[in-house]
Protein backbone atom coordinates (compact mmCIF):
# COMPACT_ATOMS: atom_id res chain seq x y z
CA UNK A 1 0.00 0.00 0.00
CA UNK A 2 1.10 3.43 -0.95
CA UNK A 3 1.81 6.24 2.33
CA UNK A 4 -0.05 8.25 0.08
CA UNK A 5 -2.64 7.57 -2.51
CA UNK A 6 -4.38 9.78 -5.10
CA UNK A 7 -6.41 8.91 -8.26
CA UNK A 8 -4.13 10.49 -11.04
CA UNK A 9 -6.81 11.56 -12.88
CA UNK A 10 -7.51 13.63 -15.04
CA UNK A 11 -10.44 15.40 -13.21
CA UNK A 12 -12.87 16.96 -15.58
CA UNK A 13 -14.80 20.15 -14.38
CA UNK A 14 -16.83 22.82 -15.92
CA UNK A 15 -15.88 25.94 -15.48
CA UNK A 16 -17.30 27.56 -12.30
CA UNK A 17 -18.38 23.81 -10.70
CA UNK A 18 -16.58 22.52 -7.62
CA UNK A 19 -13.61 20.59 -7.84
CA UNK A 20 -13.18 17.65 -5.54
CA UNK A 21 -10.06 16.20 -5.08
CA UNK A 22 -9.40 13.10 -2.47
CA UNK A 23 -6.37 11.47 -0.58
CA UNK A 24 -5.83 9.16 1.48
CA UNK A 25 -2.77 7.79 3.77
CA UNK A 26 -2.25 4.55 5.57
CA UNK A 27 0.36 6.16 8.42
CA UNK A 28 -2.47 6.87 11.36
CA UNK A 29 0.39 8.95 12.78
CA UNK A 30 0.25 11.42 10.18
CA UNK A 31 -0.26 14.73 12.60
CA UNK A 32 0.50 17.40 9.22
CA UNK A 33 -1.34 17.60 5.86
CA UNK A 34 -1.16 19.73 2.86
CA UNK A 35 -1.93 20.38 -0.50
CA UNK A 36 0.35 21.70 -3.12
CA UNK A 37 -0.33 22.96 -6.60
CA UNK A 38 1.76 22.37 -9.83
CA UNK A 39 1.85 23.53 -12.89
CA UNK A 40 2.83 21.75 -16.33
CA UNK A 41 6.91 22.25 -15.56
CA UNK A 42 6.79 24.30 -12.67
CA UNK A 43 7.73 23.48 -8.69
CA UNK A 44 4.95 23.26 -6.62
CA UNK A 45 3.73 25.47 -4.67
CA UNK A 46 1.50 25.58 -1.50
CA UNK A 47 -2.06 25.86 -1.69
CA UNK A 48 -3.56 24.54 2.11
CA UNK A 49 -2.05 23.45 4.89
CA UNK A 50 -4.65 21.27 7.81
CA UNK A 51 -3.50 19.44 11.34
CA UNK A 52 -6.98 19.21 12.58
CA UNK A 53 -10.31 17.36 11.84
CA UNK A 54 -13.00 19.12 9.97
CA UNK A 55 -12.86 21.73 7.61
CA UNK A 56 -10.10 24.53 6.80
CA UNK A 57 -11.01 27.11 4.32
CA UNK A 58 -9.21 29.34 2.35
CA UNK A 59 -10.64 31.61 -0.64
CA UNK A 60 -11.79 28.90 -3.13
CA UNK A 61 -10.29 26.86 -1.30
CA UNK A 62 -11.22 24.38 1.37
CA UNK A 63 -9.01 20.87 2.77
CA UNK A 64 -10.95 18.52 4.41
CA UNK A 65 -9.56 16.20 7.36
CA UNK A 66 -10.48 12.84 8.88
CA UNK A 67 -7.93 11.31 10.58
CA UNK A 68 -10.44 8.38 11.66
CA UNK A 69 -11.00 7.42 7.72
CA UNK A 70 -7.38 8.34 7.19
CA UNK A 71 -8.21 10.84 4.49
CA UNK A 72 -7.80 14.40 3.95
CA UNK A 73 -9.55 16.02 0.45
CA UNK A 74 -9.27 19.02 -1.31
CA UNK A 75 -12.53 21.29 -2.44
CA UNK A 76 -11.97 23.98 -5.32
CA UNK A 77 -15.12 26.41 -5.41
CA UNK A 78 -15.95 28.48 -8.60
CA UNK A 79 -13.16 26.46 -10.43
CA UNK A 80 -11.79 28.69 -12.96
CA UNK A 81 -9.27 27.62 -16.14
CA UNK A 82 -6.19 29.15 -14.43
CA UNK A 83 -6.95 25.93 -11.97
CA UNK A 84 -5.77 23.54 -14.11
CA UNK A 85 -2.61 22.09 -12.81
CA UNK A 86 -1.64 19.12 -10.86
CA UNK A 87 -2.53 18.97 -7.24
CA UNK A 88 -0.44 16.79 -4.91
CA UNK A 89 -1.27 16.05 -1.42
CA UNK A 90 1.81 14.96 0.83
CA UNK A 91 1.46 14.38 4.68
CA UNK A 92 4.04 15.53 7.12
CA UNK A 93 6.63 12.69 9.15
CA UNK A 94 8.78 13.09 11.71
CA UNK A 95 12.11 15.41 10.87
CA UNK A 96 9.80 18.05 8.58
CA UNK A 97 9.86 15.41 5.51
CA UNK A 98 6.98 14.98 3.69
CA UNK A 99 5.49 12.07 1.78
CA UNK A 100 3.85 13.18 -1.67
CA UNK A 101 0.96 11.51 -3.58
CA UNK A 102 1.22 10.79 -7.17
CA UNK A 103 -1.20 13.87 -7.79
CA UNK A 104 -4.28 14.82 -9.53
CA UNK A 105 -4.84 16.37 -12.57
CA UNK A 106 -7.43 18.85 -12.99
CA UNK A 107 -8.51 19.95 -16.03
CA UNK A 108 -11.29 23.10 -15.74
CA UNK A 109 -13.29 23.70 -19.14
CA UNK A 110 -14.67 26.87 -20.07
CA UNK B 1 8.86 33.72 -6.28
CA UNK B 2 9.35 31.69 -2.80
CA UNK B 3 12.85 33.03 -1.93
CA UNK B 4 14.17 29.72 -3.11
CA UNK B 5 16.48 29.89 -6.08
CA UNK B 6 17.91 26.69 -8.41
CA UNK B 7 20.97 26.74 -11.11
CA UNK B 8 20.48 25.83 -13.36
CA UNK B 9 17.07 25.69 -14.42
CA UNK B 10 18.10 23.31 -17.54
CA UNK B 11 21.39 20.76 -17.58
CA UNK B 12 21.95 18.39 -20.31
CA UNK B 13 24.86 15.93 -19.05
CA UNK B 14 26.74 12.85 -20.83
CA UNK B 15 26.59 9.75 -18.29
CA UNK B 16 30.64 10.21 -18.33
CA UNK B 17 30.15 14.31 -17.01
CA UNK B 18 30.30 15.54 -13.83
CA UNK B 19 27.74 18.73 -13.22
CA UNK B 20 26.85 20.59 -9.77
CA UNK B 21 22.98 21.52 -9.16
CA UNK B 22 22.81 24.52 -6.62
CA UNK B 23 20.48 25.88 -4.38
CA UNK B 24 19.84 29.15 -2.53
CA UNK B 25 17.28 29.94 -0.19
CA UNK B 26 16.92 33.55 1.24
CA UNK B 27 14.43 32.76 3.83
CA UNK B 28 16.68 32.27 7.13
CA UNK B 29 15.82 28.78 7.27
CA UNK B 30 17.20 25.56 8.61
CA UNK B 31 16.86 22.75 7.10
CA UNK B 32 17.03 22.00 2.96
CA UNK B 33 16.08 19.47 0.83
CA UNK B 34 16.85 17.65 -2.39
CA UNK B 35 13.78 15.91 -4.29
CA UNK B 36 13.29 14.35 -7.29
CA UNK B 37 10.58 14.27 -9.46
CA UNK B 38 9.92 11.53 -12.50
CA UNK B 39 7.39 11.69 -15.00
CA UNK B 40 4.52 9.84 -13.80
CA UNK B 41 6.31 9.26 -10.15
CA UNK B 42 5.53 10.87 -7.17
CA UNK B 43 8.28 13.47 -5.76
CA UNK B 44 10.43 11.33 -4.09
CA UNK B 45 12.80 13.04 -1.11
CA UNK B 46 16.36 12.42 -1.87
CA UNK B 47 18.35 14.33 0.84
CA UNK B 48 17.32 16.62 4.04
CA UNK B 49 20.15 18.55 6.28
CA UNK B 50 19.24 20.59 9.09
CA UNK B 51 21.33 23.36 10.48
CA UNK B 52 23.92 21.95 7.49
CA UNK B 53 24.21 18.59 9.11
CA UNK B 54 23.00 15.17 6.63
CA UNK B 55 19.93 13.71 8.50
CA UNK B 56 18.44 11.64 5.93
CA UNK B 57 19.72 9.69 2.91
CA UNK B 58 16.57 8.31 1.49
CA UNK B 59 18.81 5.49 -0.31
CA UNK B 60 20.35 7.32 -3.08
CA UNK B 61 22.95 5.60 -5.51
CA UNK B 62 26.22 7.48 -4.34
CA UNK B 63 26.46 8.68 -7.68
CA UNK B 64 24.35 12.06 -6.13
CA UNK B 65 26.45 13.47 -3.47
CA UNK B 66 24.86 16.27 -1.80
CA UNK B 67 26.69 19.16 0.04
CA UNK B 68 25.62 21.94 2.30
CA UNK B 69 28.44 24.10 3.16
CA UNK B 70 25.96 26.88 4.86
CA UNK B 71 22.14 26.81 5.78
CA UNK B 72 21.73 29.23 3.04
CA UNK B 73 23.16 26.93 0.37
CA UNK B 74 22.97 23.05 -0.66
CA UNK B 75 24.79 21.35 -3.67
CA UNK B 76 23.94 17.98 -5.84
CA UNK B 77 27.20 16.80 -7.34
CA UNK B 78 26.36 14.43 -9.92
CA UNK B 79 28.91 12.26 -11.96
CA UNK B 80 28.44 8.97 -13.89
CA UNK B 81 24.36 9.62 -14.48
CA UNK B 82 22.15 7.26 -16.12
CA UNK B 83 19.80 8.05 -18.61
CA UNK B 84 16.77 7.06 -15.69
CA UNK B 85 18.27 9.92 -13.69
CA UNK B 86 16.55 12.05 -15.48
CA UNK B 87 14.47 14.17 -14.33
CA UNK B 88 13.31 17.58 -12.25
CA UNK B 89 15.42 18.12 -9.37
CA UNK B 90 13.97 19.92 -6.77
CA UNK B 91 14.97 22.37 -3.74
CA UNK B 92 13.05 22.53 -1.11
CA UNK B 93 13.84 24.79 2.37
CA UNK B 94 11.75 24.82 5.76
CA UNK B 95 10.80 26.86 8.68
CA UNK B 96 9.97 23.90 10.41
CA UNK B 97 5.86 24.59 9.38
CA UNK B 98 5.88 25.06 5.54
CA UNK B 99 8.18 23.38 2.55
CA UNK B 100 8.86 26.17 -0.29
CA UNK B 101 9.92 25.21 -3.19
CA UNK B 102 12.73 26.56 -5.52
CA UNK B 103 11.55 26.29 -9.31
CA UNK B 104 13.93 23.01 -9.58
CA UNK B 105 16.40 22.03 -12.51
CA UNK B 106 15.34 20.10 -15.58
CA UNK B 107 18.22 17.29 -16.11
CA UNK B 108 18.46 15.05 -19.31
CA UNK B 109 21.11 12.41 -19.16
CA UNK B 110 22.00 11.50 -22.44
Amino acid sequence: QKEVEQNSGPLSVPEGAIASLNCTYSDRGSQSFFWYRQYSGKSPELIMSIYSNGDKEDGRFTAQLNKASQYVSLLIRDSQPSDSATYLCAREAAGNKLTFGGGTRVLVKP
Amino acid sequence: ETGVTQTPRHLVMGMTNKKSLKCEQHLGHNAMYWYKQSAKKPLELMFVYNFKEQTENNSVPSRFSPECPNSSHLFLHLHTLQPEDSALYLCASTNQETQYFGPGTRLLVL
